[in-house]
């Protein structure tokens, strides 16, 4: 039972290169979600997917994009990356989008220099 | 903007005494708060959630009280084991909203 799978696990990026986070969730969950962490902080919401075919901005969507699809998939691309997003990225996914429990990935580690 | 806090960001407990873990919140219209511990190198897990028409929520071994008229939200973990140990977060949601809001977190550290 794989719940919530994200690759890369670490990345390095030079200033300016764009890549795509991958999230795949096994569990048939309608919503999925992506946040960053910064060290010693809490999780910032970027982009999320109430159900599939619909996406909408988090507290901190500038300089990325998502892409989900299909049920299962739900992606993160950053265009041209900056040393500001330099973070830690966790991809979540909840049977409906009021649940209270959100099922997280591992996490991506992704640097920017 | 509203926003989910917490007070301290490093709790040092005894293995087996019990550890207290407070948030603050400013939102009120939310429908749950939540708790949710995070290990070392892993994601944040689900813990324990409490309806904001409650004033308190038992599961094992953890109990979260809420405080509406002080907005104040507590996480009890009872005979604080080495597992324990993690950073441990409050969280908001409404149904409506779709989407859960973090706080900052509080590192717990159990002391054998």
């Amino acid at each position: 039972n794989a719940g919530v799978t994200q690759t890369p696990k670490f990345q390095v990026l030079k200033t300016g290169q764009s890549m795509t986070l991958q999230c795949a969730q096994d569990m048939n969950h309608n919503s999925m979600y992506w946040y960053r962490q910064d060290p010693g902080m809490g999780l910032r919401l970027i982009y999320y997917s109430a159900s599939e075919g619909t996406t909408d901005k988090g507290e901190v969507p500038n300089g990325y994009n998502v892409s989900r699809l299909n049920k299962r998939e739900f992606s993160l691309r950053l265009e041209s990356a900056a040393p500001s997003q330099t973070s830690v990225y966790f991809c979540a996914s909840s049977r409906q989008g009021g649940d209270t429990e959100a099922f997280f990935g591992q996490g991506t580690r992704l640097t920017v220099v | 903007g509203e926003s989910v806090g917490l007070h301290l960001p490093t709790l040092s407990v005894q293995e087996g005494d019990n550890s207290i873990i407070n948030c603050a919140y400013s939102n009120s219209a939310s429908d749950y708060f939540i708790w949710y511990k995070q290990e070392s190198g892993k994601g944040p897990q689900f813990i324990i959630d409490i309806r904001s028409n409650m004033d308190k929520r038992q599961g094992q071994r953890v109990t979260v009280l809420l405080n509406k008229t002080v907005k104040h939200l507590s996480l009890q973990i009872a005979a604080t084991q080495p597992g324990d140990s993690a950073v441990y977060f409050c969280a908001e949601n409404r149904a409506a909203g779709n989407k859960l809001t973090f706080g900052g977190g509080t590192r717990v550290l159990v002391k054998p």
